[in-house]
């Protein structure tokens, strides 16, 4: 199976800060790479799909970039709704892995 | 609008059985693979299983391989998972959520609570 890891597991961070998550495969995954958003009690969000297509209705403040086995997630300029857990989820190969989360809290 | 809810969780003990039905309206259910992730609570995602749009192709997770069985009624517009020997490490929330085509999930059901105990 491909392992995925997250970095970090959990940041603090200010409204109007730049936010960037980093995400490792263990092998090559070319551009099958998501990212979701997760709040408590809900179902997560898909932010970005294949690396960096942004899922619409998502504000340009998310973007996503890297191919083959390091990704990032940037939030240029946090918003309140933003603090929320993030996976990353790669899509190559099933099983379907994902991250094990990045909780980004208010600072 | 897309929608898509979940039924069927319990309570059950070790070794029971539960089947897990997800609903789906606002789109063409037969024109789209499906799949199940569950979340233990207070941990992360994990990808369970998933099956095509006409449900002849299915893929499993190991750790569910052989106890449970994912299928749909596309005239039903329904996904299911049907559970067997549960043990508590099945203890979750689980979601179905639709492939969009594009290898990623856009639309997730709220989630239904499995909770396997004596």
């Amino acid at each position: 199976d491909i392992q995925m890891t997250q970095s970090p597991s959990s940041l603090s961070a200010s409204v109007g800060d730049r936010v960037t998550i980093t995400c490792r495969a263990s092998q090559s995954i070319t551009k099958y790479l998501n990212w979701y958003q997760q709040k408590p009690g809900k179902a997560p969000k898909l932010l970005i799909y294949g690396a960096f297509s942004l899922q619409s209705g998502v504000p340009s403040r998310f973007s996503g970039s890297g191919s083959g086995t390091d990704f990032t997630l940037t939030i240029s300029s946090l918003r309140p709704e933003d603090f929320a857990t993030y996976y990353c989820q790669q899509s190559y190969s099933t099983p379907w892995t994902f991250g094990q989360g990045t909780k980004v809290e208010i600072k | 609008e897309v929608q898509l809810v979940e039924s069927g969780g319990g309570l059950v003990q070790p070794g029971g059985s539960l089947r897990l039905s997800c609903a789906g309206s606002g789109f063409t259910f037969s024109s789209y693979w499906m799949h199940w992730v569950r979340q233990a609570p207070g941990k992360g995602l994990v990808w369970v299983s998933r099956i095509n749009s006409d449900g002849y192709s299915t893929s499993y997770a190991d750790s569910v391989k052989g106890r449970f069985t994912i299928s749909r009624d596309n005239a039903k517009n329904t996904l299911y998972l049907q559970m067997n020997s549960l043990r508590a490490e099945d203890t979750a929330v689980y979601y179905c959520a639709r492939d969009t085509g594009y290898n990623t999930c856009d639309y997730w059901g709220q989630g239904t609570l499995v909770t396997v105990s004596s």
